[in-house]
């Protein structure tokens, strides 16, 4: 049963603390996407990495957060430092193809005090 | 700004009616349309999907309609079951990048027994 898988689900830090959330996308899919959902603004697209090269960041805050993918079964969000308003769910998603669909895991739900 | 929009955050049907959840979209380079299904706890998972030129396509008891003149979209399910009770999102994205999906804030779905 192939699926994407996140870690944390779940993490509560206070503000000003590194956040590092992990992302394992599905065996063999090549494009790996971080998304964030807020109440505001539904579902918003951070970054996408292909073959482990970054294509697209521009949805990130590049003060504080990166995004990384030391090798093809591993992606890597960070936040340093965290602030309240970054508090949300943040999920990954991997696809196969250029026109294939994106999976998504379960999320992480981040809680910054 | 964004460019898929759900207008209406929330919708209640009882069971064995039609549901009907709408989007509208502003980019007019937009050439193919998704639907994603979301439950508490878990990431979105694909629906169905439309391509700009159809104006229709039925999967079981979904059906997506485009409406390229009015940039607009819905999504009927016919007949609704409670298990349809979920959050869902519009997506689109254009042919000049196949990876990078614009989501609409979500719509929830409650159908009543």
């Amino acid at each position: 049963d192939a699926r994407v898988t996140q870690t944390p689900r779940h993490k509560v830090t206070e503000m000003g603390q590194e956040v590092t959330m992990r992302c394992q996308p599905i065996l063999g899919h090549n494009t790996v996407f971080w998304y964030r959902q807020t109440m505001m603004q539904g579902l918003e697209l951070l970054a996408y990495f292909r073959n482990r090269a970054p294509l697209d960041d521009s949805g990130m805050p590049k003060d504080r957060f990166s995004a990384e993918m030391p090798d093809a079964t591993l992606a890597t969000l960070k936040i340093q430092p965290s602030e309240p308003r970054d508090s949300a769910v943040y999920f990954c998603a991997s696809s196969g193809t250029e026109t294939d669909t994106q999976y998504f895991g379960p999320g992480t739900r981040l809680t910054v005090l | 700004d964004q460019q898929v929009k759900q207008n209406s955050p929330s919708l209640s049907v009882q069971e064995g009616r039609i549901s009907i959840l709408n989007c509208d979209y502003t980019n007019s380079m937009f050439d193919y349309f998704l639907w994603y299904k979301k439950y508490p706890a878990e990431g979105p998972t694909f629906l169905i999907s439309i391509s700009s030129i159809k104006d229709k396509n039925e999967d079981g008891r979904f059906t997506v309609f485009l409406n390229k003149s009015a940039k607009h979209l819905s999504l009927h399910i016919v007949p609704s079951q409670p298990g349809d009770s979920a959050v869902y999102f519009c997506a689109a994205r254009t042919r000049y990048n196949f990876n990078k999906f614009y989501f609409g804030s979500g719509t929830k779905l409650n159908v009543k027994p």
